[in-house]
């Protein structure tokens, strides 16, 4: 079975550029999860799908982030406009939603705002 | 909100000894506790839950777990290189969806 899929790997911006992260969840999973992972602030939670579904928006992240599930099988994290402070590793998770706890990470996508 | 702390931050073992990582929570009501291996440039991978007081083993992982102390320890026997890594411990609250991460611990293992 494929795992988690993000693309890009790497991505370089200039502040004030958007730039939009792409997940593919595991096939059949539920619930799917963007985190923010910063040696200084660790893993932070940005957004939270249960069935397509917005369950959780990232509180402090609301302003420049917005993730969307266009479809069951398709993720979008959309930051507008960059700030040199957005540099950090952008993570995908999903997980079956059916009780289970367990979380299904991608590779992550490495953002550098120049 | 939940808070979990990791310690220590770095730890460096030889080939072939055990190596202990403490995990402290906030919330003795909270639902299971997670250690994920995050390996450089990959995301974090679970290796082992508790739910229960006391200890669950697999292969050469043990936890232990005590609701009382607010207190989870990994340890890893026998470490290898490969281990090699930096390990997270996740906490669920009770009623919560939510998995709430420490701050990791740098795991080096010298051949």
């Amino acid at each position: 079975d494929a795992g988690v899929t993000q693309t890009p790997r790497h991505e370089v911006a200039e502040k004030g550029q958007t730039i939009i992260l792409k997940c593919e969840p595991v096939s059949g999973h539920n619930d799917l999860f963007w985190y923010r992972q910063t040696k200084i602030q660790g893993l932070e939670l940005l957004s939270y799908f249960r069935s397509k579904s917005l369950m959780e928006d990232g509180g402090a992240f609301k302003d420049r982030f917005k993730a969307e599930m266009l479809n069951s099988s398709f993720s979008t994290l959309k930051i507008q406009p960059t700030e040199p402070k957005d540099s950090a590793v952008y993570l995908c998770a999903s997980r079956p939603g059916t009780g289970e706890y367990e979380q299904y990470f991608g590779p992550g996508t490495r953002l550098t705002v120049l | 909100q939940e808070k979990v702390q990791q310690s220590p931050e770095s730890l460096i073992v030889p080939e072939g000894a055990m190596s202990s990582l403490n995990c402290t929570f906030s919330n003795s009501a909270s639902q299971s506790i997670w250690w994920y291996q995050q390996h450089p440039g990959k995301g974090p991978e679970a290796l082992i839950s508790i739910f229960s007081n006391g200890n669950k083993k697999e292969g050469r992982l043990t936890v232990y777990l005590n609701r009382a102390s607010l207190h989870v320890s990994l340890h890893i026997r026998d470490s290898q290189p490969s281990d090699s890594a930096v390990y997270l411990c996740a906490v669920v609250s009770s009623g919560s969806w939510q998995l709430i991460f420490g701050s990791g611990t740098q795991l080096t293992v010298m051949p």
